[in-house]
C-alpha cells in the first residue's frame, strides 16, 4: 500500500500572507507527482505535473518544488487571496497507471 | 476549455439496486478513469480503461463494478447490488496519454445508498 501524506490538514491564513504545505510520498518507483486545487462542488483543477527531481513549476502566485530522492514536494502560495481558499491535493503516480492521493490540505484565506 | 462532464450530480438509491454513473471524457483523450472518495477519506483509484478494455484496477473494483464505453463518447461505471458502504463521490477522469500527463477530473457524482 502506497502512503501519500499531506501536512498540515488545514491552514488558516490572512489575506496577503504567503504559505506553503507539504506532500510526502514513497521515494521508490517514482514516475510523477500531481497537484490539484479543489473547490467544493467543482472538479479538481490540475495545477502541476512534476516528473524530474529538482523540478520547480509556477502558475501565477502558486509554485511547487519536487524532491524525488527524499520523497517530498512543497506547494507555495505567495500573497494569498480569499479566492485561493480550497483543498489542495497531491497525488503520486508510480510505474502503474493509477494516482494515489494524499488527504489534502484545506486552506482558508481570511480577508 | 474542454472538460470532463458527469451525470447525475447526485443520486439516491435503495440498497441492492443497480446504479449507472455516466461520464463524457475530453474528446481527444484515450485513457479514462474512475476514482471515488468516501466522506472523510482520501480519494481512491478504482479503475483505468484504454482501448476498450480495463488496463488496471484496484482491490475495490470487484465483481460488483463494471465499466463500459458504449458509444465512443460516454464512459460508464455500473455498480450492481449497491451497499451502504458504496455511498461516496465518484469521479470520472481522462488523459491524453498513460503517465506523466495531466489527468482531468469531472465534478463528481455523489451517490447515496439508503
Amino acid at each position: 500500500i502506497l502512503n501519500v501524506e499531506q501536512s498540515p490538514q488545514s491552514l488558516h491564513v490572512q489575506e496577503g500572507d504567503s504559505t506553503n504545505f507539504t506532500c510526502s510520498f514513497p521515494s521508490s518507483n517514482f514516475y510523477a507527482l500531481h497537484w490539484y486545487r479543489w473547490e467544493t462542488a467543482k472538479s479538481p483543477e490540475a495545477l502541476f505535473v512534476m516528473t524530474l527531481n529538482g523540478d520547480e513549476k509556477k502558475k501565477g502566485r502558486i509554485s511547487a518544488t519536487l524532491n524525488t530522492k527524499e520523497g517530498y514536494s512543497y506547494l507555495y502560495i505567495k500573497g494569498s487571496q480569499p479566492e485561493d481558499s480550497a483543498t489542495y491535493l497531491c497525488a503520486f503516480n508510480n510505474a502503474g497507471n493509477m494516482l494515489t492521493f494524499g488527504g489534502g490540505t484545506r486552506l482558508m484565506v481570511k480577508p | 476549455e474542454p472538460e470532463v462532464t458527469q451525470t447525475p450530480s447526485h443520486q439516491v438509491t435503495q440498497m441492492g439496486q443497480e446504479v449507472i454513473l455516466r461520464c463524457v471524457p475530453i474528446s481527444n483523450h484515450l485513457y479514462f478513469y474512475w476514482y471515488r472518495q468516501i466522506l472523510g477519506q482520501k480519494v481512491e483509484f478504482l479503475v483505468s480503461f484504454y482501448n476498450n478494455e480495463i488496463s488496471e484496477k484496484s482491490e475495490i473494483f470487484d465483481d460488483q463494478f463494471s465499466v463500459e464505453r458504449p458509444d465512443g463518447s460516454n464512459f460508464t461505471l455500473k455498480i450492481r447490488s449497491t451497499k451502504l458502504e458504496d455511498s461516496a463521490m465518484y469521479f470520472c477522469a481522462s488523459s491524453e496519454t498513460r503517465m506523466g500527463n495531466t489527468i482531468y477530473f469531472g465534478e463528481g457524482s455523489w451517490l447515496t445508498v439508503v
